[in-house]
């Protein structure tokens, strides 16, 4: 398994504002992801974070809403831009060692977003 | 289009005893892998177990077993003498071999466990 962290673990935010959530993991992974978790609801990708390269988005995912970083095979950032109410949700980094669909992906601890 | 269905939202065991949380699938591919993982008020996702479609015999962990019925489109998870610690969100995942690393998520299990 693979060791990873999040920061912030949690934050409340105006409307309209931005958060850039960071992921660290303690070892180098081929494959890193970010989920959205609303309320009450499963998960659901956002994203796959390419390092070296833009981000892959999913449908219903824009880049100029939720920009991704991935300078190395350690990290990743989430942005989440011009935040609204309904943004308000759990936000997770996963990572998998390879592409192969054989190989397991862990989550990091999550983090947990609040828009008044 | 892939989807996982949990039709139970809820369920409660009592400690010691045994639950089996439900889990469909739909889908046209051959090779693929399924999972549970568990989400305790931590929020942190935790692996639980996982199946390889290819591999008839059932996967387990300890006090987790699955029971995996491929021509069904079925993988239950079933909990030996549950523990208080076991309560949490349980979301069964499932992963095919031509997506690459995605995996899509059912709607998610609530356990509770009374003491």
């Amino acid at each position: 398994s693979a060791v990873i962290s999040q920061k912030p673990s949690r934050d409340i935010c105006q409307r309209g504002t931005s958060l850039t959530i960071q992921c660290q993991v303690d070892s180098q992974v081929t494959m890193m992801f970010w989920y959205r978790q609303q309320p009450g609801q499963s998960l659901t990708l956002i994203a796959t974070a390419n390092q070296g390269s833009e981000a892959t988005y999913e449908s219903g995912f824009v880049i100029d809403k939720f920009p991704i970083s991935r300078p190395n095979l350690t990290f990743s950032t989430l942005t989440v831009s011009n935040m609204s109410p309904e943004d308000s949700s759990i936000y997770l980094c996963s990572v998998a060692r390879g592409p192969h669909y054989t190989d397991t992906q862990y989550f990091g601890p999550g983090t947990r977003l609040t828009v008044l | 289009a892939q989807t996982v269905t949990q039709s139970q939202p809820e369920m409660s065991v009592q400690e010691a005893e045994t639950v089996t949380l439900s889990c469909t699938y739909d889908t046209s591919e051959s090779d693929y892998y399924l999972f549970w993982y568990k989400q305790p008020p931590s929020r942190q996702m935790i692996l639980v177990i996982r199946q390889e479609a290819y591999k008839q015999q059932n996967a387990t962990e300890n006090r987790f077993s699955v029971n995996f019925q491929k021509a069904a489109k079925s993988f239950s998870l079933k909990i030996s003498d549950s523990q208080l610690g076991d309560a949490a969100m349980y979301f069964c995942a499932y992963r095919p071999e031509t997506s690459g690393s995605r995996l899509t998520f059912g709607e998610g299990t609530q356990l509770t466990v009374n003491p």
